[in-house]
């Protein structure tokens, strides 16, 4: 079975730092660029960051550029996502989604989402 | 940044009836556009891609059309299960970005 399944996710105070994992299985992890969206409670999705299939490129949103850092480990099957200088808005549920071979920066698999909040 | 609008907000319908979302790209996306589903509580699914194309496993009731800047997702007969929000997505410029979403929920 595909599946994509994310951890790391919790309270962290503003300024603080956070690393999100993603283990995949299912699938040759190697071949797929991986992305992380996220959702704020209540609202829609927003994309974050991208990772091409070795991890030579690298993508991120100008809200988190320059804080988060994406990164993966083909060999354990497992995308990350490095959240430094945290803010409250970067409150919301954190999705890792495969790129399809075929469809740059569309999104076919889908994690269960981890939760981050960022609060005093 | 290529900005999409959804219509309507909200959509009530009865189960049976048929649904139909629309999405507007503020500048043409050609046909890299694509609709996902989620439930409450949920990841979203993909249902349909590049405008037309249905993804693997999702029901033929499901519908994509359009191209350019107007595009179109349409349920042809609602089931129960159909009941939840609806995004659609481009992937022709950079960075990808999604609409605000439809929510239809049961009249």
């Amino acid at each position: 079975e595909v599946q994509l399944v994310e951890s790391g996710g919790g309270l962290v105070q503003p300024g603080g730092s956070l690393r999100l994992s993603c283990a995949a299985s299912g699938f040759t992890f190697s071949s797929y660029w991986m992305h992380w969206v996220r959702q704020a409670p209540g609202k829609g999705l927003v994309w974050v960051s991208r990772i091409n299939s070795d991890g030579s490129s690298t993508s991120y949103a100008d809200s988190v550029k320059g804080r988060f850092t994406i990164s993966r480990d083909n060999a354990k099957n497992t995308l990350y996502l490095q959240m430094n200088s945290l803010r409250a808005e970067d409150t919301a549920v954190y999705y890792c989604a495969r790129g399809p071979l075929t469809m740059i920066n569309a999104f076919d698999i889908w994690g269960q989402g981890t939760m981050v909040t960022v609060s005093s | 940044e290529i900005v999409l609008t959804q219509s309507p907000a909200t959509l009530s319908l009865s189960p049976g009836e048929r649904a139909t979302l629309s999405c507007r790209a503020s500048q043409s996306v050609s046909s890299y556009l694509a609709w996902y589903q989620q439930k409450p509580g949920q990841a979203p699914r993909l249902l349909i891609y590049d405008a037309s194309n249905r993804a693997t496993g999702i029901p033929a009731r499901f519908s994509g059309s359009g191209s350019g800047t107007d595009f179109t997702l349409t349920i042809s007969s609602l089931e129960p299960e159909d009941f939840a929000v609806y995004y659609c997505q481009q992937r022709s410029n950079w960075p990808p970005t999604f609409g605000p979403g439809t929510k239809v929920d049961i009249k």
